[in-house]
């Protein structure tokens, strides 16, 4: 069946830091591929999305590349601000399961000055 | 409407009485999904209705838990007998058919005293 793995955080960096929140996925055909984020007291957002193989989302400096040969999506952003701070959720959708979301289990980041 | 309203947006009852929490999804939408998320943990889904099929009801923890969607539009998620286990944050979200972005509301919040 469809699923998404993400690395279990939580996880601290230091302002301007390199971020990388690894997300693996398991799915027939062919899915779209989301990170989502939540920042504290609110609701859950699109960050970014890709729709096809080769793909790279990307939204407020954060970037995900579509990776088919090796069932990824990373999410990454060179320079990590304090607003930053949140819960990210990396999700599929697919064709073949009715384009229900399945997301993972999140990751929290926390970004200190 | 503007987006996925849900409401209560806040609930506090007493162990083993029935609450019910409602969804308006966004006017169109065909996909709802219902995902619960307890404190400092993921998304734990609970059901998809998607159009005029049969809903997903796989995640749904208990035969306490129903949900019902009406029209195609509104639903309502209840929840018999309420234990503190069930204490948590609900959230509901809408999409359009296909792999498309999926918005959520705000939650309701959900206290078992």
């Amino acid at each position: 069946g469809n699923s998404v793995t993400q690395m279990e955080g939580p996880v601290t960096l230091s302002e301007e830091a390199f971020l990388t929140i690894n997300c693996t996925y398991t799915a027939t055909g062919y899915p779209s591929l989301f990170w989502y984020v939540q920042y504290p007291g609110e609701g859950l957002q699109l960050l970014l999305k890709a729709t096809k193989a080769d793909d790279k989302g990307s939204n407020k400096g954060f970037e995900a590349t579509y990776r088919k040969e090796t069932t990824s999506f990373h999410l990454e952003k060179g320079s990590v601000q304090v607003s930053d701070s949140a819960v990210y959720f990396c999700a599929l959708s697919a064709a073949n399961t009715g384009n229900q979301f399945y997301f993972g289990t999140g990751t929290s980041l926390t970004v200190i000055p | 409407g503007a987006g996925v309203s849900q409401s209560p947006s806040n609930k506090v009852t007493e162990k083993g009485k029935d609450v019910e929490l409602r969804c308006d999804p966004i006017s169109g939408h065909t996909a709802l999904y219902w995902y619960r998320q307890s404190l400092g943990q993921g998304l734990e889904f609970l059901i998809y209705f998607q159009g005029n099929s049969a809903p997903d009801k796989s995640g749904l923890p208990s035969d306490r838990f129903s949900a019902e969607r009406t029209g195609g539009s509104v639903s309502t998620l209840t929840i018999q007998r309420t234990q503190q286990e069930d204490s948590a944050v609900y959230l509901c979200a809408s999409s359009l058919t296909g792999a498309t972005e999926a918005f959520f509301g705000q939650g309701t919040r959900l206290t078992v005293v």
